[in-house]
């Protein structure tokens, strides 16, 4: 019921491409949908977020879908460039949890020069 | 010194010795957690503070345990690990307890139990 399920594991893509990280949940009272970027070397820093009240959100290359009925989001990327090579996390929390954030899994994402 | 800090970066440690892992966050916030992330996994709270106060501990082994003296300061102490608890503890801070607030996170203690 709190899992949140995050594919791919890892994603390449070439320089100029669109990077898609998709992520499913269960739990419908998730109202809060942010998506981390962690460097190596680094702690994990909040790159966008969404509430299911819009479908989507976009901040330069960055986009989340959400799609409230099949539970899903994904985040895109937009012309794709190597220093967006990180690894990415979709977490979900609900108001009430408080501070529990629910996270994916991860995707490392590899751009390629 | 801004963000949330951690030291030690890196830590190697024997499974008799005793360690402690120290966070300190600049941002003025009131709650500070606990994670440990490991390869693969997604990542998992360990402890949750708000205004000094533990208000989660989800099911951590008593190995480890937290010490929140101040705000600002959030310490995680440990003994008689086990290999299997080699992983990067991550401290996190936000200004409050809720989804709505923005977790910082620091860059963390890469921890190795021989």
């Amino acid at each position: 019921q709190q899992q949140v399920k995050q594919s791919p594991q890892s994603l390449i893509v070439q320089k100029g491409g669109i990077s898609i990280i998709n992520c499913a949940y269960e739990n419908t009272a998730f109202d809060y949908f942010p998506w981390y970027q962690q460097f190596p070397g680094k702690g994990p820093a909040l790159l966008i977020a969404i509430r299911p009240d819009v479908s989507e959100k976009k901040e330069g290359r960055f986009t989340i879908s959400f799609n409230k009925s099949a539970k899903q989001f994904s985040l895109h990327i937009m012309d794709s460039q190597p220093g967006d090579s990180a690894t990415y996390f979709c977490a979900a929390s609900t108001e009430t949890s408080g501070s529990r954030l629910t996270f994916g899994e991860g995707t490392q994402l590899t751009v390629n020069p | 010194e801004t963000g949330v800090t951690q030291t030690p970066r890196h830590l190697v440690m024997g499974m008799t010795n005793k360690k402690s892992l120290k966070c300190e966050q600049h941002l003025g916030h009131n709650a500070m957690y606990w994670y440990k992330q490991s390869a693969k996994k997604p990542l998992e709270l360990m402890f949750v503070y708000n205004f000094k106060e533990q208000t989660e501990n989800n099911s951590v082994p008593s190995r480890f345990s937290p010490e929140c003296p101040n705000s600002s300061h959030l310490f995680l102490h440990l003994h008689t690990l086990q290999p299997e608890d080699s992983a990067l503890y991550l401290c996190a801070s936000s200004r409050g307890l809720a989804g709505k607030y923005e977790q910082f996170f620091g860059p963390g203690t890469r921890l190795t139990v021989l």
